[in-house]
């Protein structure tokens, strides 16, 4: 089955940085891979999705890459601000495929220091 | 994308009772997918409900402990059966909606003592 790793579990930056968390995953078939941002107490939210037909993808100020051949994929949040402080998970699946399952990473702690 | 609802939000439980929590979805949806979030960990898929039939359970997860009944396209409940302190975690229910992604309810809090 897909195995997902997420990097760094923690991560601190200082306000108006940017934040990078990466992801491999392990099944080539895999061509969804979505990103959730999970406050406290809440359940996770989607914030951006890329499809394998397509190598990066921008929505404000979060963006993400995906290499197919390398097999990774990253989440890029710029000019960082307090509330983006959160849980964020990335995902992988292979949509239309039986029995499909979105399968996470461990998760990244990212705390955005005023 | 599809609006969730999840009831409870959360429960503090007696070791060895059970708890059924409810999920309602605004639209009709084929799968509905229940997950398990140990405190500081990631999400863990515990079984994908069909409407009519059996749910279908990942490794780990059994029906006896984690009773799951799909009534209708809308709605789903999640029975958390002979509990133990083991069992306290966050339990969220999923579906995915027409190319709009997975979307998750707002999760049920339990704690067991």
């Amino acid at each position: 089955g897909e195995n997902v790793e997420q990097h760094p579990s923690t991560l601190s930056v200082q306000e108006g940085d940017s934040a990078v968390i990466k992801c491999t995953y392990s099944d080539s078939a895999s061509n969804y891979f979505p990103w959730y941002k999970q406050e406290l107490g809440k359940g996770p939210q989607l914030i951006i999705d890329i499809r394998s037909n397509v190598g990066e993808k921008k929505d404000q100020r979060i963006a993400v890459t995906l290499n197919k051949t390398a097999k990774h994929f990253s989440l890029h949040i710029t000019e960082t601000q307090p509330e983006d402080s959160a849980v964020y998970f990335c995902a992988a699946i292979h949509l239309k495929a039986a029995g499909n399952k979105l399968t996470f990473g461990g998760g990244t702690r990212v705390l955005v220091k005023p | 994308s599809a609006v969730i609802s999840q009831k409870p939000s959360r429960d503090i439980c007696q070791r060895g009772t059970s708890l059924t929590i409810q999920c309602q979805v605004d639209s009709q949806v084929t799968m509905m997918f229940w997950y398990r979030q140990q405190p500081g960990q990631s999400l863990t898929l515990i079984a994908t409900a069909n409407q009519g039939s059996e749910a279908t359970y990942e490794s780990g997860f059994v029906i006896d402990k984690f009773p799951i009944s799909r009534p209708n396209l809308t709605f789903s409940t999640l029975t958390v059966s002979n509990m133990s302190p083991e069992d306290s975690s966050i339990y969220l229910c999923s579906v995915e909606k027409g190319g709009y992604g997975y979307t998750f309810g707002s999760g049920t809090r339990l704690t067991v003592v």
